[in-house]
């Protein structure tokens, strides 16, 4: 089953407002990534974190490495009707040998 | 550069049936990831590849299904017979190395009925 804890589960949020989702999980991981599934399509990579404390941009999407190594979050500014989709979570350990272990996703809904 | 393809799109099926996914990676790309996402959950790993060897098959039901990589470029993922808890999306992924980026084709919706 799945070791990652994702919430919300999912948001109704209107276009313009930020948007906040979290991962935690009880093991250590090393690296975390942030996935974006649109329906009908496979998830696309948003952003990957490599390091404790990490905080990397990509556009108006911020995300951040615990400093635990135990969860991370992905924040995204001033919602437009695009950001519609499912966001994953994702994180690999040491030893993994590139296992993804997934998180349950947070639904977007962005309403005009 | 072309993505990750996989064949076919859709597929309905009766339970016990058969069915069969082909993916092709991204060129050069050394390691092939199979996924099941089943509706309202994160993909979860079946099999992983490194050219054509098997690094981790561990959440594959074997008694069920397959899947090969024989010439270390595209692959192909069997169930037989299917039930319906199968029903999903199989996902296929492809990375440089083990620990790189994986990216993901655009998955093939199962229906077992």
């Amino acid at each position: 089953g799945q070791q990652l804890n994702q919430s919300p589960q999912s948001m109704f949020i209107q276009e313009g407002e930020d948007v906040s989702m979290n991962c935690t999980s009880s093991s250590i991981f090393n690296t975390w990534l942030w996935y974006k599934q649109e329906p009908g399509e496979g998830p696309v990579l948003l952003i990957a974190l490599y390091k404790a404390g990490e905080l990397t941009s990509n556009g108006r999407l911020t995300a951040q490495f615990g400093i635990t190594r135990k969860d991370s979050f992905l924040n995204i500014s001033a919602s437009i009707p695009s950001d519609v989709g499912i966001y994953f979570c994702a994180g690999l350990t040491t030893d993994s040998w590139g296992k993804l272990q997934f998180g349950a996703g947070t639904q977007v809904v962005v309403t005009p | 550069e072309a993505g990750v393809a996989q064949s076919p799109r859709y597929k309905i099926i009766e339970k016990r049936q058969s069915v069969a996914f082909w993916c092709n990676p991204i060129s050069g790309h050394a390691t092939l990831y199979w996924y099941q996402q089943i509706l309202g959950q994160g993909p979860k790993l079946l099999i992983q590849f490194q050219n054509n060897g098997v690094v981790d098959d561990s959440q594959l039901p074997k008694d069920r299904f397959s899947a090969e990589r024989l010439k270390g470029v595209d692959s192909t993922l069997k169930i037989q017979p299917a039930k319906l808890e199968d029903s999903a999306v199989y996902l296929c992924a492809s990375s440089f190395g083990s620990q790189e980026t994986q990216y993901f084709g655009p998955g093939t919706r199962l229906l077992v009925l």
